[in-house]
């Protein structure tokens, strides 16, 4: 079985623009949570989608949102980019929900200049 | 208000030895924790869990000691390898699937040879 991909791995943006960043579960997994570390934070959730509706809200503002497609691949979109949005981004598929074994991408690195 | 703690940022143990790493949380509801672990430049992997109906879990090296009264749930990892150096979370939940995990900071486990 292929591995939770996300794409891009890397990117640079400036503050004020928007980011989309793209999550591939593992067949079958019809939940995908999203999540951003920082050093010293952890992971802190952003949200989580199940059959194409977010189940699931972290503390994250607006500017934060995602949408989940029929085939369970999810989108994040971050707009109006502040410089305190450079993280890594990490994506992570399960069965059913985040209590199952959940199964992490290698994440996007953002950073903000 | 972290309802999720692990206070050791990190730890370094000698190869061969126990590695104990501690977590507690504050949220009664929790009856579900994890483990997971993470290398450098890759997301976590899902070392083992335990529900709130044991008090400890087993697989191989890797055993999960959790004390209900005192909220608090330890990894024992015996003997101590090179290769278990790595940030280790653990992450609790209220069971359900559908409810979010809540991941503590994280603890740097060293491994010294």
């Amino acid at each position: 079985k292929a591995g939770v991909t996300q794409t891009p791995r890397y990117l640079i943006k400036t503050r004020g623009q928007q980011v989309t960043l793209s999550c591939s579960p593992i067949s079958g997994h019809r939940s995908v949570s999203w999540y951003q570390q920082t050093p010293g934070q952890g992971l802190q959730f952003l949200f989580e989608y199940f059959s194409e509706t977010q189940r699931n809200k972290g503390n994250f503002p607006g500017r934060f949102s995602g949408r989940q497609f029929s085939n369970s691949r999810s989108e994040m979109n971050v707009s109006t980019l502040e410089l305190g949005d450079s993280a890594l981004y990490l994506c992570a598929s399960s069965p059913q929900g985040p209590s199952d074994e959940q199964y992490f991408g290698p994440g996007t690195r953002l950073t903000v200049t | 208000d972290q309802q999720v703690k692990q206070n050791s940022p990190s730890l370094s143990v000698q190869e061969g030895r126990i590695s104990i790493l501690n977590c507690d949380y504050t949220n009664s509801m929790f009856d579900y924790f994890l483990w997971y672990k993470k290398y450098p430049a890759e997301g976590p992997t899902f070392l083992i869990s335990i529900s709130s109906i044991k008090d400890k879990n087993e697989d191989g090296r890797f055993t999960v000691f959790l004390n209900k009264s005192a909220k608090h749930l330890s990894l024992h990892i015996v003997p101590s390898q090179p290769g278990d150096s790595a940030v280790y979370f653990c992450a609790a939940s209220e069971g359900n699937s559908n409810y979010q995990l809540i991941w503590g900071a994280g603890t740097k486990l060293i491994i010294k040879p």
